[in-house]
This record gives C-alpha cells, structure tokens and sequence, in this order.
C-alpha cells in the first residue's frame, strides 16, 4: 500500500519569494515515482515534476524543483520566484514502478492550497 | 505535452438519468487510462483503470454497475454514470498513460456533474 501525506493545508507565500510544499510518502514498493500536480480554480490538473527512486539527481523543472530526501522519504516541491499565476492547489503523487495489476496507479496526497500575495 | 480532452465539460441532469463522459487522448495513444472523482475541497480518488480492449478493473466501494467505463480504441474511454443520484455530483476526471514505458500521466481538464 501507499501513502502520501501532504501536512499543510494551506500556505501563503509574498509575489517573487520561494516556497516550499512538504510532501511525505509511505511504500512497501522497492521502486517508485514521485510526481506533482497543480490544479487551478478551473479543475484541470497539470502535471509538474516527476522523481524516480532511483534518479540520482533531484529533478528541475523551470521554476519548479524536487528536493528528494530518500531516507527520509520526502519529496518536497520548491517553486522559487512564486508568481500570482502559482496560486493553485498543489497535490503530491506516487506509484510504484512495476508492472502488472495496479501498476502505473496513482495515489494522491491530501493537497496544498498556496496562495501568492502581491 | 500530451493532451487529453473530455466532453462534457459541465454537465447537470435530472435524478435517475444516465451520463456519459468522454476522455480523449488528442495527440498519442493511451493503452491505459484511469478515472478519477473529486469532491470539493478533498483529493482525487481513483475509481477505476481502463484498459483498451479489456474490462475496466475497478477501485474497492465503486459500482461497476453504476459507473460503466468502455474502452473502445487507444484514444477514446468513457464513464456512464446510470441512474444518477445526487450524491453522484462530483468532478469527474480523467487521465492517460503516455505509451508504453511513460511515466506520466496527463490529465483531462474534468468534468463537473450536478444531479438535481
């Protein structure tokens, strides 16, 4: 089974600043995926960023950055230089990287709300 | 990157009519497509894995009776919601896996039912 646990229901971040969206997990799979995902009034959901396991390097992209601590198993999302067009629900994901029944399933954290004041 | 459409966008029927909604991968094939609902303010619950060519595997507590889901090419799935109910007002959305071996997947924009 697995979990994503997304700690902060909401978060305020100043125009231009960084933030950071903690995002923890749970899994009993020996490989798997991390993802983001934003999703804006409107409902759609856009994909972000994405971390394999077993990627040596945090994954970067743009603005948007992954800080993946293993051992912790945390998968922090980091946007530098936050923009008015950022404030969006902000959702962690994983899966586990394996094939068969259920794979490529996605579970999905509780969500952030960010909101960036000017 | 991939595109994924769904019709209707917005869509609001009376109790015990049936609703279809369609997911469209616009720009690749999508071997694997999921459904997803949403209820305001919480998270994206899975509902079911749809598979070209074979019956959708269903999640734990979802009707399969209820919420018919086809799979009929690479490009197309569509959920039947029979016998709406109000309690099955939601978002529904859908997403599709990019190929064989892609890692991501791409959502559809949703589709917001009301049931009177």
């Amino acid at each position: 089974a697995q979990k994503i646990t997304q700690t902060q229901p909401g978060m305020f971040v100043q125009e231009k600043e960084a933030v950071t969206l903690d995002c923890t997990y749970d899994t009993s799979d020996p490989s798997y995926g991390l993802f983001w995902y934003k999703q804006p009034s409107s409902g759609e959901m856009i994909f972000l960023i994405y971390q394999g396991s077993y990627d040596q390097q945090n994954a970067t992209e743009g603005r948007y950055s992954l800080n993946f601590q293993k051992a912790r198993k945390s998968a922090n999302l980091v946007i530098s230089a936050s923009q008015l067009g950022d404030s969006a629900m902000y959702f962690c994901a994983m899966r586990g990287l394996y094939s068969g029944a259920g794979s490529y399933q996605l579970t999905f954290g509780k969500g952030t709300k960010l909101s960036v004041i000017p | 990157g991939a595109v994924v459409s769904q019709h209707p966008s917005r869509v609001i029927c009376k109790s015990g009519t049936s609703v279809k909604i369609e997911c469209r991968s616009l720009d690749f094939q999508a071997t694997t497509m999921f459904w997803y609902r949403q209820f305001p303010k919480q998270s994206l619950m899975l509902m079911a894995t749809s598979n070209e060519g074979s019956k959708a595997t269903y999640e734990q507590g979802v009707e399969k009776d209820k919420f018919l889901i086809n799979h009929a090419s690479l490009t197309l799935s569509t959920l039947t919601v029979t016998s709406a109910h109000p309690e099955d007002s939601s978002f529904y959305i859908c997403s599709a896996r990019v190929g064989a071996g892609g890692e991501t997947q791409y959502f559809g924009p949703g589709t917001r039912l009301l049931v009177l």
